[in-house]
C-alpha cells in the first residue's frame, strides 16, 4: 500500500524552527517528485514547495522562500522541511504529497494525513 | 502566478441532486486541471486529474470537463458521502496553485 506519513509537527514560538518529516512506503520513493502543502485552520490548501526525484530541483512558494527548505534522503525514503523563522501565518496542517504525471500534467497523489505546526507564544 | 477560482464558494443540495463546480484560470492551462475532495479532518484525495481523466477506484458519477481557462466537475447523484469541501488545482505552472474551494452541504 502507498502512504506516506508525516511526522514532526507542534507548538513553536515566532522566530523558532521545526523540521517536518515524511516517511513512504508502498513505492519507490527514488523515482517519483514530492511536494509539501499547508492548510492554515479553516482556510484553503497552499503549495509551499516542491523537489525533483534526485532533489536537484527545488521550488518554493514566495511566502516561504529564505525561511524553508526542503530535501529528501532516498536511501531513507524520506522527504523533509526545515522551517526557520516561523511566523504566526505558518500556523497550518502540513502535508506531503507525491506527485505524479502523464504527458507533463502532473497532480498530486496520495497525500499524507498531515502534521499540525502552530506558531504561538 | 496563476490565479484559480472557484464558484460557488458553497453549495447546498440534496442527495440525488446534479452539482456542478466551476473553475477559473486566470489564464489559459490547457487541461493541466485537478480536481481533489478534502473531508473534514482529512487529508485531500484525487478525483479527477488531467481536467477529465477519473482517477482510479474513484465513482464514475464524478466527471470533470473543459479546457483552457473554463472547466466544471460535475456530480450526476449526489451521495451522502460526497459532502465534502473540493478544491481545484493546476499543475500548468511549476507553482502549482488552487482554487478557494467548493463547500458542498446538505439541504
Amino acid at each position: 500500500e502507498v502512504q506516506l506519513v508525516e511526522s514532526g509537527g507542534g507548538l513553536v514560538q515566532p522566530g523558532g524552527s521545526l523540521r517536518l518529516s515524511c516517511a513512504a512506503s508502498g513505492f519507490t520513493f527514488s523515482s517519483y517528485e514530492m511536494n509539501w502543502v499547508r492548510q492554515a485552520p479553516g482556510k484553503g490548501l497552499e503549495w509551499v514547495s516542491y523537489i525533483s526525484s534526485s532533489g536537484s530541483t527545488i521550488y518554493y512558494a514566495d511566502s516561504v522562500k529564505g525561511r524553508f527548505t526542503i530535501s529528501r534522503d532516498n536511501a531513507k525514503n524520506s522527504l523533509y522541511l526545515q522551517m526557520n523563522s516561523l511566523r504566526a501565518e505558518d500556523t497550518a496542517v502540513y502535508y506531503c504529497a507525491r506527485q505524479r504525471g502523464s504527458l507533463g500534467i502532473n497532480w498530486f497523489d496520495p497525500w499524507g494525513q498531515g502534521t499540525l505546526v502552530t506558531v504561538s507564544s | 502566478d496563476i490565479q484559480m477560482t472557484q464558484s460557488p464558494s458553497s453549495l447546498s443540495a440534496s442527495v440525488g441532486d446534479r452539482v456542478t463546480i466551476t473553475c477559473r484560470a486566470s489564464q489559459s492551462i490547457s487541461s493541466y486541471l485537478n480536481w481533489y475532495q478534502q473531508k473534514p479532518g482529512k487529508a485531500p484525495k484525487l478525483l479527477i486529474y488531467a481536467a477529465s481523466s477519473l482517477q482510479s477506484g474513484v465513482p464514475s458519477r464524478f466527471s470533470g470537463s473543459g479546457s483552457g481557462t473554463d472547466f466544471t466537475l460535475t456530480i450526476s447523484s449526489l451521495q451522502p458521502e460526497d459532502f465534502a469541501t473540493y478544491y481545484c488545482q493546476q499543475s500548468y505552472s511549476t507553482r502549482t496553485t488552487f482554487g478557494q474551494g467548493t463547500r458542498l452541504e446538505i439541504k
